[in-house]
């Protein structure tokens, strides 16, 4: 039972344009949101979050949306840079369950000079 | 700050072996957590801790055992290593139980 799913495994895109990585969720229970970036034999570092009361955070050149109704939230990266190229994993977390995230697959993003 | 440490980087069991993955912060959090990667597949909690003295079962659990005496560190213990444990091994920590630090991770092979 995949809670949270990132349905494209990869995703390439040119320096300076923008980078879409996509999340669905499929339990109602969960009301906080994480991505973080993974390089090559290192671990996970946390990007950015978002809690269920908005939908919408920015930080820079990254914005993450939220859309309940559609348990779906995405990742913007404008403008793209090649230092960008990592996995991304979404990862989401319901306060019933205390101090726990479920991660989703991870999408390999390639920005290309 | 050294953040969360792991050793070994990397190890190589044989069927049957034992060994402990080691796990160790120095941000004074009281959540720590271990989980595994497999090839395209996300992080999986094996198992996790909310303070010394206290774990509890993550998702994939079974073939694990784990201890928390300290808030410093968070060892992992395989027992009668499988195949099936080939992995990544990340340990985590954090303040909030959100926001979690990651440790650079022990690739571990059993063959």
């Amino acid at each position: 039972d995949q809670q949270v799913k990132q349905n494209s495994p990869s995703l390439s895109v040119q320096e300076g344009r923008i980078s879409i990585l996509n999340c669905d969720y499929t339990n109602s229970m969960f009301d906080y949101f994480l991505w973080y970036k993974k390089y090559p034999a290192e671990g996970p570092t946390f990007l950015i979050s978002i809690s269920s009361i908005k939908d919408k955070n920015e930080d820079g050149r990254f914005t993450v949306f939220l859309n309940k109704s559609a348990k779906h939230l995405s990742l913007h990266i404008v403008p793209s840079q090649p230092g960008d190229s990592a996995v991304y994993f979404c990862a989401a977390s319901a306060k019933v369950s205390g101090s726990r995230l479920t991660f989703g697959e991870g999408t390999q993003l390639t920005v290309n000079p | 700050n050294a953040g969360v440490t792991q050793t070994p980087k990397f190890r190589i069991l044989k069927i049957g072996q034992s060994m402990t993955l080691q796990c160790t912060q120095d941000m004074n959090h009281n959540y720590m957590y271990w989980y595994r990667q497999d090839p395209g597949m996300g992080l999986k909690l094996i198992y996790y801790s909310v303070g010394a003295g206290i774990t509890d079962k993550g998702e994939v659990p079974n073939g694990y055992n784990v201890s928390r005496s300290t808030t410093e560190d968070f060892p992992l213990r395989l027992e009668l290593a499988a195949p099936s444990q080939t992995s990544v091994y990340f340990c985590a920590s954090s303040y909030s139980g959100f926001e979690q630090f990651f440790g650079p991770g022990t690739r571990l092979t059993v063959l």
